[in-house]
């Protein structure tokens, strides 16, 4: 599998702050997506990161509160903007699309997980 | 919205003993995954089966399939110490043509008791 690290790990901010999170990918992916944990909850998909285009936003999340980039196959940020408390939750990248996996294209990893505090 | 549910929300057993976790599904699905997460970490990919496969093993790791009931269970064996953490079911509606990520249930939480 992929070696897919996330920066920062953790932080807290204060409100109507912004934080960008950085994923790097130790290979060439074909699709990174960002999902978002709430405390205690499951994960939620926040939005595919498409390389060169803006990023496709499942419903609920909008770019203006969540702009994502993805420059390159390696790499992508997300940016959580004018912060409440609300968004105090894991935020996770996740990869598809390694070449020499069993899965083929089909297997997605996830990186290690940002933890936000909102105060 | 959430894709299904996992059954039982909260499982714990002793040691040595299997743990099994249900996962149920809303919608057709190209394959199923199943993944770990210890205390709030990044998740683990545990195994992938696919809509055409049945059954599928790895190690003490057994997962089925059920199109036509739209399930999947998951079977660990020999539990230890080590399997205490939450476990994922993700469904992939992956067409080829739309950028589709995983659609997750709720989770189990499983509990060995040493």
């Amino acid at each position: 599998s992929a070696v897919i690290s996330q920066k920062p790990s953790r932080d807290i901010c204060q409100r109507g702050t912004s934080l960008t999170i950085q994923c790097q990918v130790d290979s060439q992916v074909t699709m990174m997506f960002w999902y978002r944990q709430q405390p205690g909850q499951s994960l939620t998909l926040i939005a595919t990161a498409n390389q060169g285009s803006e990023a496709t936003y499942e419903s609920g999340f909008v770019i203006d509160k969540f702009p994502i980039s993805r420059p390159n196959l390696t790499f992508s940020t997300l940016t959580v903007s004018n912060m409440s408390p609300e968004d105090s939750s894991i935020y996770l990248c996740s990869v598809r699309g390694l070449a020499g996996t069993a899965d083929g294209t089909d297997t997605q990893y996830f990186g290690p997980g940002t933890r936000l505090t909102v105060l | 919205s959430q894709q299904g549910e996992e059954d039982p929300q909260a499982l714990s057993i002793q040691e040595g003993e299997n743990a099994t976790m249900n996962c149920s599904y809303k919608t057709s699905i190209n394959n199923l995954q199943w993944y770990r997460q210890n205390s709030g970490r990044g998740l683990v990919h545990l195994i992938l089966i696919r809509s055409n496969e049945r059954e599928k093993h790895s190690g003490r790791l057994r997962v089925t399939l059920d199109t036509s009931k739209k399930s999947s269970s998951l079977l660990i064996t020999a539990s230890r110490a080590a399997d205490t953490a939450s476990y994922f079911c993700a469904t992939d509606a992956w067409s080829g043509g739309g950028a589709d990520g995983l659609t997750f249930g709720k989770g189990t939480h499983l509990i060995i008791q040493p």
